[in-house]
């Protein structure tokens, strides 16, 4: 079974608009980190937020947030007010504790922000 | 720059010769990871190292490939006997310890093998 699920592979959004990512992940582990990456045409990946599985609260960091919603497994990225420069590949990143620490990622979501 | 640095950027070579690329990691950084990324997927997972001690390999990490991370600071990745099919982006991360922190990544070596 695939451990992160990205079921869009593009999106389009309206400049100024909020916008919803998906992501799912399957794990047995207790102890679990969940990350969003963006990656620009260029191949960077740049951190986006972070969620610890024993977090309470929805992480947020600027326009960044994520919805995690623990019994259902998911752990969707909401950029709010979606600018030019958020035109990019978005993935989303799992790393459990009993499972070496490494991440494992999904395919990922084109975003295009149309003008 | 005290950022995550990978070199060379990009690397042709024939199919069958060997072809090595190196990591420094951010210098605290105890953890380092190597992914492999094709166009339009994500980052799969190859090997990781917890400073100079490698704990996990990928059923991807063929024989031809090979890891280090000597005295636990920079990484090389060692691809023997290149294929057209090893032609991808190869990416580097490091973390520290900690397990509610992001890994950084470098830039990434885009190996082309024709």
């Amino acid at each position: 079974a695939q451990k992160i699920t990205q079921t869009q592979p593009g999106m389009f959004v309206q400049e100024k608009e909020a916008v919803t990512l998906d992501c799912t992940y399957d794990t047995s582990d207790q102890s679990y980190g969940l990350f969003w990456y963006k990656q620009p045409s260029s191949g960077e990946m740049i951190f986006l937020i972070y969620q610890g599985s024993y977090d309470e609260q929805n992480a947020t960091e600027g326009r960044y947030s994520l919805n995690f919603q623990k019994a259902r497994k998911s752990a969707n990225l909401v950029i709010s007010a979606s600018q030019l420069g958020d035109s990019a590949m978005y993935f989303c990143a799992m790393r459990e504790r009993n499972a070496g620490n490494m991440l494992t990622f999904g395919g990922g979501t084109r975003l295009m922000v149309k003008p | 720059d005290t950022g995550v640095s990978q070199n060379p950027r990009h690397k042709i070579t024939k199919r069958g010769q060997n072809v090595t690329f190196r990591c420094d990691p951010i210098s605290e950084h105890n953890r380092l990871y190597w992914y492999r990324q094709t166009l339009g997927q994500g980052p799969e997972f190859l090997t990781y190292f917890q400073n100079e001690a490698q704990l996990e390999k990928s059923r991807l990490l063929s024989d031809r490939f090979s890891a280090e991370r000597p005295k636990g600071s920079f990484s090389t990745l060692e691809i023997q006997r290149t294929e057209q099919g090893d032609s991808a982006m190869y990416l580097c991360a490091s973390s520290p310890l900690r397990m509610n922190t992001e890994a950084f990544f470098g830039q990434g070596t885009r190996l082309t093998v024709v």
